[in-house]
């Protein structure tokens, strides 16, 4: 198994509706997790972060963790077009601070 | 304040030369990152640096790239010789020791190996 897994997408959805991205990894020990955004010809961003089971929210966005089960999702809710973008899950594993996945490409659609 | 600058922002190349790729990172990180990003791989960490020492550099896929770090200020990314398969955008980040998985991405450079 990889480290970092996503679905490559692409996931449409309609404006205004919830957008569900997900991730899973394979390092146990992995204390802290990271949601990246990244448009198209552009360089990635930081936008997301969270540490500790449960759901952490920041205005639109919320991340969901769970460690039992070694994943985490990020949910987009009212979703514009403008959050059209591919979003890279990211996590510190052994000597290397962050490794990313490949990404899930989000297509919102007005 | 200036973000990470790379240059140059596109590298058209032929097989076989060297290709030197550059990054000013934020003033007062004391990280530096190079990544590679394709869509077949990814984006993959090549090499760090933390207070211009090269910590981890497993990344770096063959003796054809090297990467350097003489200042806080500056680094650079070389392949020589380079090869058509080395066709990528490259990235450049930083970031403060307090927040290492903080990292802030240059805009990158697209090389483009003929």
């Amino acid at each position: 198994q990889k480290e970092v897994e996503q679905n490559s997408g692409p996931l449409s959805v309609p404006e205004g509706a919830i957008a569900s991205l997900n991730c899973t990894y394979s390092d146990r020990v992995s204390q802290s997790f990271f949601w990246y955004r990244q448009y198209s010809g552009k360089s990635p961003e930081l936008i997301m972060s969270i540490y500790s089971n449960g759901d952490k929210e920041d205005g639109r966005f919320t991340a969901q963790l769970n460690k039992a089960s070694q994943y985490v999702s990020l949910l987009i809710r009212d979703s514009q077009p403008s959050d059209s973008a591919t979003y890279l899950c990211a996590l510190p594993s052994g000597n290397t601070p962050l490794v990313f996945g490949k990404g899930t490409r989000l297509s919102v659609i007005a | 304040d200036a973000g990470v600058i790379q240059s140059p922002r596109h590298e058209v190349t032929e097989m076989g030369q060297e290709v030197t790729l550059r990054c000013k990172p934020i003033s007062g990180h004391d990280y530096l990152f190079w990544y590679r990003q394709t869509m077949m791989r990814g984006l993959e960490l090549l090499i760090y640096f933390n207070n211009n020492v090269p910590i981890d550099d497993s990344g770096m896929p063959e003796d054809r790239f090297s990467a350097k770090m003489p200042n806080a200020s500056f680094s650079t990314l070389k392949i020589q010789p380079s090869e058509p398969r080395d066709s990528a955008v490259y990235f450049c980040a930083s970031s403060s020791g307090q927040g290492v998985n903080t990292q802030y991405f240059g805009p990158g450079t697209r090389l483009t190996v003929l």
